[in-house]
């Protein structure tokens, strides 16, 4: 079973409009947790990088928000973009291996139209 | 833009054939990592290495091997393709220093096997 639950599967907004992805999940211990966007046909890129203690983290129109109580993260995108298509991918790291065990979820397919 | 490398980036060949994917990286990184994507799927870690001559298998069963010779390459073999085994294949690496690293991935290639 997926330990990383993402929401929605799928979403599309207008160019200038904001949304909301989740990303909830179950893995503990727990290290930190990444957003990563990923264009079509391409690898991921990492937006930002939180740790249990951290509650928001922007970078640029993105800001990722942490309740490491509740086990879920949002990642909050202001004013879209036509080049904000792509999947954004939630990405949970386990504290309790040497290798940084990461988990990932299915990803959020973000279609952003003129 | 991160200095990972992988070719092909396209491939398409027939059952039985033994294939390389090629992956290098120019930033000294000691891990490096493959993982296996599905359309709409989470990533799948299928081989890992922590440094030269240092190889694991992942959580995904998988009919490939890896190898680590040197710092800069981590080439995945498969040594006679099957339709199964197609897939996207994305290799990444980090500095390995601490649980915050980011993972800097490649533009991934698209195996088909006919």
């Amino acid at each position: 079973k997926n330990q990383v639950e993402q929401s929605p599967q799928s979403l599309i907004i207008l160019e200038g409009k904001n949304c909301t992805l989740q990303c909830n999940y179950t893995v503990s211990p727990f290290s930190n947790l990444r957003w990563y966007k990923q264009d079509t046909g391409r690898g991921p890129v990492s937006l930002t990088i939180m740790t249990f203690s951290e509650n928001t983290k922007s970078n640029g129109r993105y800001t990722a928000t942490l309740d490491a109580d509740t086990k879920q993260s949002s990642l909050h995108i202001t004013a879209s973009q036509l080049s904000d298509s792509a999947s954004y991918i939630c990405v949970v790291i386990d504290r309790g291996s040497t290798l940084g065990r990461l988990y990932f979820g299915r990803g959020t397919q973000l279609t952003v139209w003129p | 833009e991160a200095d990972i490398y992988q070719t092909p980036r396209y491939l398409v060949i027939g059952t039985g054939k033994k294939i390389t994917l090629e992956c290098s990286q120019t930033m000294g990184h000691d891990k490096m990592y493959w993982y296996q994507q599905d359309p709409g799927m989470e990533l799948h870690l299928i081989h890992y290495s922590y440094g030269v001559n240092s190889t694991e298998k992942g959580d995904l069963s998988s009919e490939s091997t890896v190898s680590r010779i040197r710092t800069e390459h981590f080439p995945l073999t498969l040594e006679s393709a099957r339709p199964s085994h197609t897939s996207q294949y994305l290799c990444a690496s980090t500095p390995g220093q601490g649980g915050t690293d980011t993972q800097y991935f490649g533009p991934g290639t698209r195996l088909t096997v006919l």
